[in-house]
């Protein structure tokens, strides 16, 4: 079982809609991650929380916002999304503020964008 | 392996043979590797690490090689069992950076 929690498992979402992505983990990580995986495709890296503080945002598109509220909670806010944004939507937790250490993957958010 | 297009790499063994998973780096500045095991429908999950001032670790039943002279890193799996059948992923990060990015995955088909 993984110690990283995410809801929705599944989401669909007109282009219009609002929706939210949630995270949670209770290991007492300090570090916070969003990841975006396609079919046969890797993981690719989306956004970075060192400490409740963003660190790394990889040039992605605004129509995604991600938010940190407290060490243990990560949601990334959907808003004005594209078809192509289609994709399991990965969050993931580290030890370390320093990313040297194993990240700890939760099962996936699926989104489709209609 | 590298991938074309939208297919995996894949490599099928049979059950209780050894598997050897390939991965090539670019970045020389990279200083930690991670294997990742993904099943179908789940998350990656963590299988071995390794620092780039070693060559060699040892898990159970799985052992990563790290040749940086090449820039390659493998993936021995012992005795391979049903069970092992998923994506494997190796993932890098340079020095002193938050910045774990994978590999192209290798799909791990294990048959009777």
């Amino acid at each position: 079982d993984t110690e990283v929690t995410q809801t929705p498992k599944h989401l669909v979402m007109g282009m219009t809609n609002k929706k939210s992505l949630k995270c949670e983990q209770h290991m007492g990580h300090r570090a916070m991650y969003w990841y975006k995986q396609k079919a046969k495709k890797p993981p690719e890296l989306m956004f970075v929380y060192s400490y409740e503080k963003l660190s790394i945002n990889e040039s992605v598109p605004s129509r995604f916002s991600p938010e940190c509220p407290n060490s243990s909670l990560l949601n990334l806010h959907l808003h004005a999304l594209q078809p192509e944004d289609s994709a399991l939507y990965l969050c993931a937790s580290s030890r370390q503020h320093e990313h040297t250490g194993e990240l700890f993957f939760g099962e996936g958010s699926r989104l489709t964008v209609l | 392996g590298e991938s074309v297009g939208l297919h995996l790499p894949t490599l099928s063994v049979q059950e209780g043979d050894n598997s050897i998973i390939n991965c090539a780096y670019s970045n020389s500045a990279s200083d930690y590797f991670i294997w990742y095991k993904q099943e179908s429908g789940k998350g990656p999950q963590f299988i071995i690490d390794i620092r780039s001032n070693m060559d060699k670790r040892q898990g159970q039943r799985v052992t990563v090689l790290l040749n940086k002279t090449v820039k390659h890193l493998s993936l021995q799996i012992a005795a391979t069992q049903p069970g092992d059948s998923a994506v494997y992923f190796c993932a890098e990060n340079g020095y002193n950076t938050d910045k774990l990015i994978f590999g192209t995955g290798t799909r791990l088909q294990v048959f009777p």
